[in-house]
């Protein structure tokens, strides 16, 4: 599976628009973008994923750039809850290893 | 339509004693995938269960063995507990099918062991 980078962390103002942007500049045609979250301590949550097409969602928006070498992750109106770390993993499905690797995400604070 | 479900939530354990932990995936899902995941070590892929058979293995000592039942419920098994062995235990369902071309996995709430 491609590598990936995010930035270690981000603060967002209650209300606005949480932008989380992740590299993956060696991703391959048939490798999907996948979005999971993790509040402390829980199970990561799914959140969203997509091949090329920007996709949408009740939770977030997933903007991936022509050329796929990077994405950005929205949450529309970010709430206190939104607070978690959040991980952007590149991944082929079809017949591959199916294990998921999460690298070190970005830690999203929603400030009041 | 429930999510995965995970039993017990928080454990405590004495180091040498064995422990079983159960993951009840979401209603047809047939894929069972378990997590290691450590402060230090992140998340690390311990095993995936399909249809009763092991599909995948990580990089784990035999200590750590797993099992699924034929209604798609798997257990975790890890004997001869180590203090190293307190961490978060995730279980992630998905359908399943090789073929799928975007296979999701959902993650339980997890376990959280400790090994004293």
């Amino acid at each position: 599976d491609a590598k990936t980078t995010q930035p270690p962390s981000m603060d967002c103002a209650e209300g606005r628009a949480a932008n989380l942007p992740c590299n993956h500049s060696t991703i391959s045609g048939n490798e999907y973008v996948y979005w999971y979250r993790q509040i402390h301590s829980q199970g990561p949550q799914y959140i969203i994923h997509g091949l090329k097409n920007n996709e949408t969602n009740e939770m977030a928006s997933l903007i991936i750039t022509e050329d796929r070498k990077s994405s950005t992750l929205i949450l529309p109106h970010a709430t206190l809850r939104d607070t978690a770390v959040y991980y952007c993993i590149v991944r082929y499905t079809p017949g591959s290893a199916r294990q998921l690797t999460f690298g070190s995400g970005t830690q999203l604070t929603v400030l009041p | 339509k429930a999510g995965v479900t995970q039993t017990p939530r928080y454990l405590i354990k004495t180091r040498g004693q064995q422990v079983t932990l159960s993951c009840s995936p979401i209603s047809g899902h047939r894929s069972v995938s378990w997590y290691q995941q450590t402060p230090g070590q992140g998340l690390q892929f311990l095993f995936e269960y399909f249809s009763e058979t092991q599909r995948n293995k990580g990089n784990f000592p035999g200590r750590f063995s797993g099992r699924q039942f034929s209604n798609s419920r798997s257990e975790m098994n890890v004997s001869t507990l180590e203090l190293g062995d307190s961490a978060l235990y995730l279980c992630a369902s998905s359908l399943g099918f090789l073929g799928a071309p975007d296979e999701t996995q959902y993650f339980g709430p997890g376990t959280r062991l400790l090994v004293l």
